[in-house]
């Protein structure tokens, strides 16, 4: 079935470590997300990628990184250098040729900072 | 600045009975909503859609109405069940900005009760 995967799906960090979140989509999109949600927050936007080897900053971007080497994978680092990362991390993809604005999300990642 | 905003972040409705979400917007140049459906510990699923060319877009018991002037749509869940419970969140795009670049609501928690 096509989707997208995200893993691990809960994840448990010491402070001043870096952890990389994988997203892998099968679902042939451009355009790919990373949101966060925190309690009371809804989605906040961390850094999308419309493009192989082509990303932008988001609303939240401090303290992340990602890459594009490949269509199918967005993987999002969150750095020692994020004050607050204790979050549900959501990755989402989306249709690449026009903006209907629907995307699709995958089942999040759980990141819990010890 | 939220742009879009759920003012409520919680309804109980009995099961039944007509659920009303609201949602309200400040940027003008939003011209395409959208509501998502999310459950604990999992991604959101997209719901309905309009775009600004109507006021009304029906999809079985989900209704979603807009009122442009004033900047506010809401969804309507006629009759209502036990499975709508679930957090919504109500997002908006501008089609000639950034591909797939949505602003989204903090979410309201809809419970449905027997």
């Amino acid at each position: 079935d096509g989707g997208i995967t995200q893993s691990p799906k809960y994840l448990f960090r010491k402070e001043g470590q870096n952890v990389t979140l994988s997203c892998e989509q099968n679902l042939n999109h451009d355009a790919m997300y990373w949101y966060r949600q925190d309690p009371g927050q809804g989605l906040r936007l961390i850094y999308y990628s419309q493009i192989v080897n082509d990303f932008q900053k988001g609303d939240i971007a401090e303290g992340y990184s990602v890459s594009r080497e490949k269509k199918e994978s967005f993987p999002l680092t969150v750095t020692s250098a994020q004050k607050n990362p204790t979050a549900f991390y959501l990755c989402a993809s989306s249709i690449g040729s026009w903006n209907t604005g629907e995307l699709f999300f995958g089942e999040g990642s759980r990141l819990t900072v010890l | 600045d939220q742009q879009v905003k759920q003012n409520s972040p919680s309804l109980s409705v009995q099961e039944g009975r007509i659920s009303i979400l609201n949602c309200d917007y400040t940027n003008s140049m939003f011209d395409y909503f959208l509501w998502y459906k999310k459950y604990p510990a999992e991604g959101p699923t997209f719901l309905i859609s309009i775009s600004s060319i109507k006021d009304k877009n029906e999809d079985g018991r989900f209704t979603v109405f807009l009122n442009k002037s004033a900047k506010h749509l809401s969804l309507h869940i006629v009759p209502s069940q036990p499975g709508d419970s679930a957090v919504y969140f109500c997002a908006a795009s501008a089609r000639g900005s950034t591909l797939g670049r949505l602003y989204f609501g903090r979410g309201t928690q809809l419970t449905v009760w027997p």
